[in-house]
C-alpha cells in the first residue's frame, strides 16, 4: 500500500530534549516536506527537500533541522525542544518537484508533538 | 495579512443544505488552486482542484475568480459525513521553471446537522 509512515504519532517532552520524528515514504517520491499546525494559522511549511541531499528552509525552520540521506526517509530533528514548538506536524511527499505545482501531495497521519 | 484568509467558521448546516465556503488570495503570482478536507486530528486530503473555467465533482463545486483574487466551493445538498474542516490551498512558483511553494489557508470548519 503507497503511504506516507510518520513515528511516532503522539510524543510527549520536557523543553531541551533532542527528539526526531521520521517520515518514510514507499512511492519513490523525490519531492518530501513537514509543516506544522496551530490552531488559526493553518499549515505552515517547515523544510523541503527536492531529492536525495537536497533540502531548503520553507516559512518556519527555526529550531528545526531535517537530513535527506536517502530518497525514502526524511527525518525532522528538534535539537532543543521549546514549548512553542508544540504542534501538530505533518510530512508529505509528491512524485516530482513538478507536481508540488499540481498539488499532489500525499501527507503522513501526523504527529502530535507536547512540549512541557 | 495572510496570503490565503479563509473565514474559520465553524458553519453548522441541516442535511441537504447547500453550503458555499470562499477564500482569498493575496499572491499574484499563485498559479493554481485546490481545496483540501480535513477531518478532525487527521491528515489532510485532497479534495479537489480548482480550474479557471470552474469545475464539479459530484455535489462539489469549485470557482475561481482571478480578477478579485478568490475562490469558492459550493457544496449541495449536505450529508453528515461532509462535516469537516476545508482548507484553501494556494500553488505559488518559486522562481523558474515549475518549481511551486504550498500556502495553506487556515480552514473553514463545516458541521452538518440531522
Amino acid at each position: 500500500e503507497a503511504q506516507v509512515t510518520q513515528n511516532p504519532r503522539y510524543l510527549i517532552t520536557v523543553t531541551g530534549k533532542k527528539l526526531t520524528v521520521t517520515c518514510s515514504q514507499n512511492m519513490n517520491h523525490e519531492y518530501m516536506s513537514w509543516y506544522r499546525q496551530d490552531p488559526g494559522l493553518g499549515l505552515r511549511q517547515i523544510y523541503y527537500s527536492m531529492n536525495v541531499e537536497v533540502t531548503d528552509k520553507g516559512d518556519v525552520p527555526e529550531g528545526y533541522k531535517v537530513s535527506r540521506k536517502e530518497k525514502r526517509n526524511f527525518p525532522l530533528i528538534l535539537e532543543s525542544p521549546s514549548p512553542n514548538q508544540t504542534s501538530l506536524y505533518f510530512c508529505a511527499s509528491s512524485p516530482s518537484r513538478d507536481t508540488v505545482a499540481k498539488n499532489i501531495q500525499y501527507f503522513g497521519a501526523g504527529t502530535r508533538l507536547s512540549v512541557l | 495579512r495572510k496570503e490565503v484568509e479563509q473565514d474559520p467558521g465553524p458553519f453548522n448546516v441541516p442535511e441537504g443544505a447547500t453550503v458555499a465556503f470562499n477564500c482569498t488570495y493575496s499572491n499574484s503570482a499563485s498559479q493554481s488552486f485546490f481545496w483540501y478536507r480535513q477531518d478532525c486530528r487527521k491528515e489532510p486530503k485532497l479534495l479537489m482542484s480548482v480550474y479557471s473555467s470552474g469545475n464539479e465533482d459530484g455535489r462539489f463545486t469549485a470557482q475561481l475568480n482571478r480578477a478579485s483574487q478568490y475562490i469558492s466551493l459550493l457544496i449541495r445538498d449536505s450529508k453528515l459525513s461532509d462535516s469537516a474542516t476545508y482548507l484553501c490551498v494556494v500553488n505559488i512558483r518559486v522562481g523558474s521553471g515549475n518549481t511551486g511553494k504550498l500556502i495553506f489557508g487556515q480552514g473553514t470548519t463545516l458541521q452538518v446537522k440531522p
